[in-house]
């Protein structure tokens, strides 16, 4: 079953507006990371949240963290044209050896210039 | 190197061909990853790595796809026999204990 799950599927926005992104998983994790992928390209790491961690911001990102919910978002502030990307969360469980980091299904971002 | 380098760019076998992928993880990564993107969908994780020896391959179809990390050489993922359901973008990953990952650009299979 999938860990972390993502939604919206797809949002899309104006320039200049904020967009957020929701992830949910299943079990208990040590660390949740958000990931961006342009079209064609792999993925680029972001951000990591550890689990005792609420929130963490890096320039135009804030990511929270929420354990009791299994629930994290990732907000974009003053988006821009070039943000336009599909946005995964992904993590690794605490039950294992950090054998293997799970992505969620993703959010597909366009903004509209 | 610092970047995860991954060939060929491009792979386009017949039905029931051999695929074999390759990927250099960064110089100093001691876990690699692979995964499996079908259509830009979500990344379906198939096996990964502590140096050479396997960690969790839970999500291979073992009966035709393998893999290996040798010392000294470029890991690799062989698909025997390939279908056309293995068509996908095959991106692998690399990092350090509980960090980041690091990601190639991937390998386009294309099976005809």
């Amino acid at each position: 079953s999938q860990q972390g799950e993502e939604d919206p599927q797809a949002l899309s926005i104006q320039e200049g507006e904020n967009a957020t992104m929701n992830c949910s998983y299943k079990t208990s994790i040590n660390n949740l990371q958000w990931y961006r992928q342009n079209s064609g390209r792999g993925l680029v790491h972001l951000i990591l949240i550890r689990s005792n961690e609420r929130e963490k911001h890096s320039g135009r990102l804030r990511v929270t963290l929420d354990t009791s919910k299994k629930s994290s978002s990732l907000l974009i502030t003053a988006s821009r044209a070039a943000d336009t990307a599909s946005y995964f969360c992904a993590t690794d469980s605490m039950k294992t050896s950090y054998d293997k980091v799970i992505f969620g299904p993703g959010t597909s971002l366009s903004v509209i210039p | 190197g610092e970047e995860v380098a991954q060939t060929p760019k491009h792979l386009v076998r017949g039905e029931g061909q051999k695929a074999k992928l390759y990927c250099a993880p960064i110089k100093g990564h001691s876990y690699v990853f692979w995964y499996q993107q079908v259509l830009k969908n979500e990344f379906k994780f198939l096996i990964s790595f502590q140096n050479e020896n396997v960690f969790d391959e839970t999500g291979m179809p073992k009966e035709r796809f393998s893999a290996k990390c040798l010392p000294n050489s470029p890991c690799s993922l062989e698909i025997q026999a390939t279908k056309l359901e293995d068509s996908a973008v095959y991106f692998c990953a690399s990092s350090q204990w509980r960090s980041p990952l690091h990601f190639g650009n991937g390998t386009r299979l294309t099976v005809t």
